[in-house]
């Protein structure tokens, strides 16, 4: 069964940019699957933020897409979330997961999550 | 986009009785409306979906129903490890949205 680990920085300056790994085992970044970031906030709950396709194609949440990026290192089976100029808005808890069936709608294999805070 | 509104946000619940959870769609989602539980410090967990489609491993004491705009989960004869936060997610409209959730909590 494939498994997903989040790391990265747990605090970031306010302006900063927010940069989190995800680690992928147990299967191929290759395969036939999207691969997205979910964020949860007390204030906005689970959140949507992006995906992106074994093949590079990349989908955003509109709400975030000026400043989000997503990609994909397939030769270390590993995926990174930028997110750029952050607030105190952008403290939560953010998810790395696996689809379903390669749609990118179900989320069926997860993370345990990340907190990154947002302060100076 | 698509606003997810659950209801009720808590359900008192005693063990060994069932519970029913709603999720109501600004508009219509057609079937394409999926539920997820999540316990204190786990990632949410895919229930259901399609939206009566149970995910590999859950058991069948959890049903779900509905289309358009109104849909159910329904626990039937809740377990200790059945206490935990419920959201629904629609995915018929992009980008995909959740609900703010609906805890289950022992009466």
């Amino acid at each position: 069964q494939v498994q997903l680990q989040e790391s990265g920085p747990g605090l970031v300056k306010p302006s900063g940019t927010l940069s989190l790994t995800c680690a992928v085992s147990g299967g191929s970044i290759s395969s036939s699957y999207r691969w997205t970031w979910v964020r949860q906030s007390p204030g906005k709950g689970l959140e949507w933020i992006g995906e992106i396709s074994h093949s590079g194609y990349t989908n955003y949440n509109p709400s975030l897409k000026s400043r989000v990026s997503i990609s994909v290192d397939k030769t270390k089976n590993l995926f990174y979330l930028n997110l750029a100029s952050v607030t105190a808005a952008d403290t939560a808890v953010y998810y790395c997961a696996r689809d379903l069936d390669g749609s990118g709608w179900l989320h069926d294999q997860w993370g345990q999550g990340t907190l990154v805070t947002v302060s100076s | 986009e698509i606003v997810m509104t659950q209801s009720p946000a808590t359900l008192s619940v005693s063990p060994g009785e069932s519970a029913t959870l709603s999720c109501r769609a600004s508009q219509s989602v057609s079937r394409d409306l999926a539920w997820y539980q999540q316990k204190p410090g786990q990632a949410p967990r895919l229930l259901i979906y399609g939206p009566s489609t149970r995910a590999t491993g859950i058991p069948a004491r959890f049903g779900g129903s509905g289309s358009g705009t109104e849909f159910t989960l329904t626990i039937s004869s809740l377990q200790s490890e059945d206490f935990a936060v419920y959201y629904c997610q629609q995915y018929n409209n992009w980008p995909q949205t959740f609900g703010q959730g609906t805890k289950v909590e022992i009466k």
